[in-house]
């Protein structure tokens, strides 16, 4: 069975510092690839996502993500966070190509706190 | 953009009876949507899977006679949770697309639901 784990669980980072959170999932085959961002009190946004093509993923707020097939990875980074990036961060897969089913499989989460 | 509304945020009940808690796509047709639960410092995990007009597909592991899922029309799917238990108590997450495969994911806000 398909599953997605998060490295972190909670980060904690000054202002303007470099933010890497670690993602790995368990599908030999095909994958599009998501972080999702949940900020306190509000609903999941989607901050980027991979369906093929250039590795390297820019998403929105300034994040990106590079998928790397052999290490079955999806990492998420910032060069500099902000204290409104404070949130939860979740990473998800689902299957790729035929086989997609739309289903989501979820990692268990990141917290990140920013410190101002 | 897409809005997907869940009512109620917030409920307590008590053990034995029944809870309902529906999910709105307010501004498009949701051919799919997805029950999620979420657990305390835990990951969302899949409950079932619900197409309009048809029955829900329940992950391995999720009693479908205990969560009721009705998606009775292409903007709303209801999630009863039948003889409440305090194990049921968590976080519930429905989730809304418009197409298939590759269409974006709604979220909704959530429900807490506290069983005493």
């Amino acid at each position: 069975a398909q599953s997605v784990s998060q490295h972190n669980h909670h980060v904690i980072l000054s202002e303007a510092a470099s933010l890497e959170l670690g993602c790995n999932y368990s599908y030999g085959g095909t994958v599009n690839l998501f972080w999702y961002v949940q900020y306190p009190g509000q609903h999941l946004q989607l901050l980027l996502k991979y369906f093929s093509g250039d590795p390297l993923v820019k998403g929105i707020k300034g994040f990106e993500a590079e998928f790397i097939k052999s290490k079955f990875s999806f990492n998420l980074r910032k060069p500099s966070v902000q204290w409104s990036d404070t949130a939860e961060y979740f990473c998800a897969v689902t299957k790729g190509g035929s086989g997609n089913t739309g289903k989501l499989i979820f990692g268990q989460g990141t917290t990140l706190q920013v410190k101002p | 953009g897409a809005v997907v509304s869940q009512h109620p945020s917030w409920v307590i009940c008590k053990s034995g009876t029944s809870v309902k808690i529906e999910c709105r796509s307010l501004d498009f047709q949701a051919t799919t949507m997805f029950w999620y639960r979420q657990f305390p410092k835990q990951s969302l995990m899949l409950m079932a899977t619900s197409n309009e007009g048809s029955k829900a597909t329940y992950e391995q592991g999720v009693e479908k006679d205990k969560f009721l899922i009705n998606h009775a029309s292409l903007t709303l799917s209801t999630l009863t949770v039948t003889s409440a238990h305090p194990e049921d108590s968590s976080f519930y997450i429905c989730s809304a697309r418009s197409g298939r495969g590759l269409s974006p994911l709604h979220f909704g806000n959530g429900t807490r639901l506290t069983v005493t």
